[in-house]
């Protein structure tokens, strides 16, 4: 059974870049599936962020796309989230998932992280 | 302000049948599949419903899913306390060219 776990600081200083990683276990990352992340800020929806295949394939919401850098690697079984320039607008539970892409359909998710963009 | 739109709150008593509607557009809903999430309070989102009107594995079959049109609907029947969450809607969008999510409704079990 697939098990996805997000690692980060949980603090991050405004101006400066977030960095998380998600680890995959119980499954290979190098499966058909995208593997995805969204987030949520306190008290409010779900936002997609992007994702990527093992291929190297990546898809990024055009919102955060001048932002955001995903990264995969395979050997660690593990994929990241790069988001530079954060602002308090950035605080939020950051999720991972796999990612049936592209049909919008997240079937396994890891606990979420908060991340708090504080100076 | 989210590209699918869903009413904010929800609500019914035991045994009762809830229904929760998501309204988008020809660039998401009308040409793409639908899938519901749910979300007990601080926990992850949970695959409810894919395809439209697909149950995700283990999840009961009071919950069902239909779509018409630019608009979907979950419905819950036998209405239970551990239905009490929020539920979102989600479904490709050709012109963001990736998934969006509608803003959820929170389901209040009275």
């Amino acid at each position: 059974q697939v098990h996805l776990q997000e690692s980060g600081p949980g603090v991050v200083r405004p101006s400066e870049t977030l960095s998380l990683t998600c680890a995959v276990s119980g499954y290979s990352i190098s499966s058909p599936y995208y593997w995805g992340w969204v987030r949520q800020p306190p008290g409010k929806g779900l936002e997609w962020i992007g994702s990527i295949h093992h291929s190297g394939s990546i898809y990024y919401n055009p919102s955060l796309k001048s932002r955001v850098t995903i990264s995969i690697d395979p050997s660690k079984s593990q994929f990241s989230l790069r988001l530079t320039s954060v602002t308090a607008a950035d605080t939020a539970v950051y999720f991972c998932a796999r990612d049936h892409l592209p049909v919008a359909s997240f079937d396994a998710w890891g606990q979420g992280t908060l991340l708090a963009v504080s100076s | 302000q989210s590209v699918l739109t869903q009413p904010p709150s929800a609500s019914g008593t035991p045994g009762q049948r809830v229904t929760m509607s998501c309204s988008g557009s020809s660039s998401n809903i009308g040409y793409n599949i639908v899938n519901w999430y749910q979300q007990l309070p601080g926990t992850a989102p949970k695959l409810l419903i894919y395809s439209n009107d697909e149950r995700a594995s283990g999840v009961a079959d009071r919950f069902s899913g239909s779509k018409s049109g630019t608009s979907a609907s979950l419905a819950i029947s036998g209405l239970q306390s551990e239905d009490e969450a929020d539920y979102y809607c989600a479904a490709w969008d050709d012109s963001l060219n990736g998934p969006v999510f509608g803003g959820g409704t929170k389901l209040t079990v009275l």
